[in-house]
């Protein structure tokens, strides 16, 4: 079946010691998104790519790195985590048609990674 | 700013019916849509609307009215499993996605 897929599902790490979580999608999508989601909040963009142009959200802190080194992958590398990047992060693709957002652009989820910062 | 506001919470009986409201504040509208999301769990898409009216798929309908910045969502039949997270979210005029922090729904006996 195609889908998204997000390795590892749950990572614990040590306050500054860096995280990469990877995404891969079956689905051929030319869209992926990384978003970071806290308990009961709403989930926060961090960034996304738009085919190969990559697009940074303006709040989204320097620490947070991103690279998408083919269709199919996309990385979250958190350079130094600390306490308060301790989440779920959340991997999503859509296909976008013509022009940008067009259609309904739903959004096709992975499990999630979530985040434990020691 | 851009707001989506929805109840916090909501507890309802299985075999009822249930409305979670949504209200929105975007720099346009480029549809909305409800997503469910179990607990620790990823969200999965439920409903679409662009234009005003009801979208009912099975046991779930979406309704919107783009001039009151409103929607909702009915589940009917509630079982169980229906105990979740819904999600309501809004497309900007830039294509950008507004999320709401989801309603957290209580399904009991």
């Amino acid at each position: 079946d195609a889908m998204v897929i997000q390795n590892p599902r749950y990572q614990v790490t040590q306050f500054g010691k860096p995280v990469t979580l990877s995404c891969s999608q079956t689905l051929n999508h030319n869209v992926m998104y990384w978003y970071q989601q806290k308990s009961s909040q709403a989930p926060k963009l961090l960034f996304h790519y738009y085919d190969k142009d990559f697009n940074n959200e303006a709040d989204t802190p320097d620490n947070f790195q991103s690279r998408r080194p083919n269709t199919s992958f996309c990385f979250l590398d958190i350079r130094s985590p600390g306490l308060g990047d301790a989440a779920m992060y959340l991997c999503a693709t859509s296909r976008d048609g013509e022009g940008y957002g067009s259609g309904a652009n739903v959004l096709t989820f992975g499990a999630g990674s979530r985040l434990t910062v020691l | 700013g851009q707001n989506i506001d929805q109840p916090t919470e909501m507890t309802a009986t299985e075999g009822a019916i249930v409305q979670i409201n949504c209200t929105y504040q975007t720099s346009g509208f480029n549809g909305l849509f409800w997503y469910q999301q179990h607990a620790g769990e990823a969200p999965t898409f439920l409903s679409y609307n662009v234009l005003d009216g009801l979208e009912e798929k099975g046991r779930f309908s979406s309704f919107l009215s783009r001039s009151k910045g409103y929607s909702y969502l009915l589940l009917k039949e509630l079982q169980m499993k229906d105990s979740a997270s819904y999600l309501c979210a809004v497309r900007d005029s830039n294509y950008q996605l507004i999320w709401g922090a989801g309603t957290k729904l209580i399904i009991k006996p």
